[in-house]
């Protein structure tokens, strides 16, 4: 079985400031974790992907991502953000070398201001 | 190349009516997902074709929804009779046999089901 937590529904910052968007997940296998952003009235977009190589993991627009295996934890990041990251994004979870079905998690809506 | 489709891009029924929902996925890719999104609630899986093969509908609610997929190609998601709770954003998704350690699975915009 795999779940997945977003630990925040709602995160704002200022633009220009860092993003932590924060993730634990739960995975009786050998996990895959990716980041997956919608934007208004658009579909999924992935964001960044982890599976099995690095733990540290670079995506689109600045985005990055760590997986920590002890923390089961995949948390999100930005240094600097920007007014077009407004946006939500899902944390989700599949096994890793299969075309299994993906578990997303509830959703995080980041709000940028000025 | 041409990224996947789903038509109706909104749709509103009566209770009791019925909707189909269509998606064209990646032209190549034999995998093919149903997700839907109800208010407030995580995206959550309906099913998986292989081709046109049934792979897994553990995520079917019940016996109201019905998907197809004739021919390997596009995929319809019907819903007879609708109820207010199927409300929500029904996503498709697709991705190729095998690539590589892992499937990505590419999102259409999602069709916007409202139940009245």
């Amino acid at each position: 079985a795999q779940s997945v937590t977003q630990l925040d529904s709602h995160v704002s910052v200022s633009e220009g400031t860092p993003v932590l968007l924060r993730c634990n997940y739960s995975s009786s296998y050998s996990p895959s974790l990716f980041w997956y952003v919608q934007h208004p009235n658009k579909g999924l977009q992935l964001l960044l992907k982890y599976t099995s190589a690095a733990t540290l993991v670079k995506g689109i627009n600045g985005f990055e991502a760590e997986f920590k295996k002890s923390e089961t934890s995949f948390h999100l990041t930005k240094p600097s953000a920007h007014m077009s990251d407004a946006a939500e994004y899902f944390c989700v979870v599949t096994i890793t070398g299969t075309a299994s079905k993906l578990t997303f998690g509830t959703g995080t809506r980041l709000q940028v201001t000025l | 190349e041409a990224g996947v489709t789903q038509f109706p891009s909104h749709s509103v029924i009566e209770k009791g009516q019925t909707v189909t929902l269509r998606c064209d996925p990646i032209s190549g890719h034999d995998n093919l997902y149903w997700y839907r999104r109800v208010m407030g609630k995580e995206i959550k899986f309906l099913l998986h074709f292989v081709k046109e093969s049934k792979q897994d509908e553990s995520g079917m609610p019940n016996n109201r929804f019905l998907a197809e997929r004739t021919g390997g190609t596009y995929s319809t998601l019907k819903v007879q009779p609708a109820e207010l709770e199927d409300s929500g954003v029904y996503f498709c998704a697709s991705s190729k046999i095998r690539t590589s350690e892992y499937y990505e699975q590419y999102f259409g915009p999602g069709t916007r089901l409202t139940v009245t």
